[in-house]
């Protein structure tokens, strides 16, 4: 099963951008990369995905590095909203998808 | 558009009780997933199916079974609820690998 590794947590100021990492090594060419988010006592919610090339939506942005053996999800500026666990995961071609222990986004008023 | 429905909401078992959980989504999805929640830990899968008729084990399979006889119905069974079943259970669905999943709201279940 592909692997993600993120940092178990992380603290924004708000209104302040957050750069949340992902390392992906086991990464194939096929694997496309997820995130979602999941506030307390709700069920993920996603984000945004991409394959090779960065991708932006209303949500967030997502830069991938060139080898594609890890990527970053950015948040342009962070809210009390965005406080939330934020997990990076690999859409492989056997249709498994595996989540991690995903990062816990602290936001500071 | 419902998306994906999960009932119920909330279940206390029994040991050695059985129940089935349902989930059923409206977007035509082929792929469906059942994952677990145990308290602060990250998601793990139990079981999914990419289309009606085809289901497949994932990492924590044991205790469970499930069918896929619909496009839009994925129950999970739980055959002998065990201590360590307790857990939120979330079902998912998507389109295909370059789409996002659309997760239903939960099941959060007790054994005792």
């Amino acid at each position: 099963d592909a692997k993600t590794t993120q940092p178990n947590s992380m603290e924004s100021n708000e209104e302040e951008p957050v750069h949340l990492p992902c390392n992906h090594s086991t990464i194939s060419g096929t694997d496309y990369i997820h995130w979602y988010r999941q506030l307390p006592s709700q069920g993920p919610e996603y984000v945004i995905h991409g394959l090779t090339s960065n991708v932006n939506n209303r949500m967030a942005s997502l830069a991938i590095a060139e080898d594609r053996k890890s990527s970053t999800l950015i948040l342009h500026r962070a809210t009390l909203r965005d406080a939330a666990v934020y997990y990076c995961i690999l859409a492989n071609t056997g249709n498994q998808f595996y989540f991690g222990t995903g990062t816990s986004l602290t936001v500071i008023p | 558009n419902a998306g994906v429905t999960q009932t119920p909401k909330f279940r206390i078992l029994k040991i050695g009780q059985s129940m089935t959980l349902q989930c059923t989504q409206d977007m035509n999805h082929n792929y469906m997933y059942w994952y677990r929640q145990d308290p602060g830990m990250g998601l793990k899968l139990i079981y999914y199916s990419v289309g009606a008729g085809i289901t497949d084990k994932g990492e924590v399979p044991n205790g469970y079974n499930v069918s896929r006889s619909t496009t839009e119905d994925f129950p999970l069974r739980l055959e002998l609820a065990a201590p360590s079943q307790t857990s939120v259970y979330f079902c998912a669905s998507i389109k295909g690998l370059n789409y996002g999943y659309t997760f239903g709201s939960g099941t959060r279940l007790t054994v005792v």
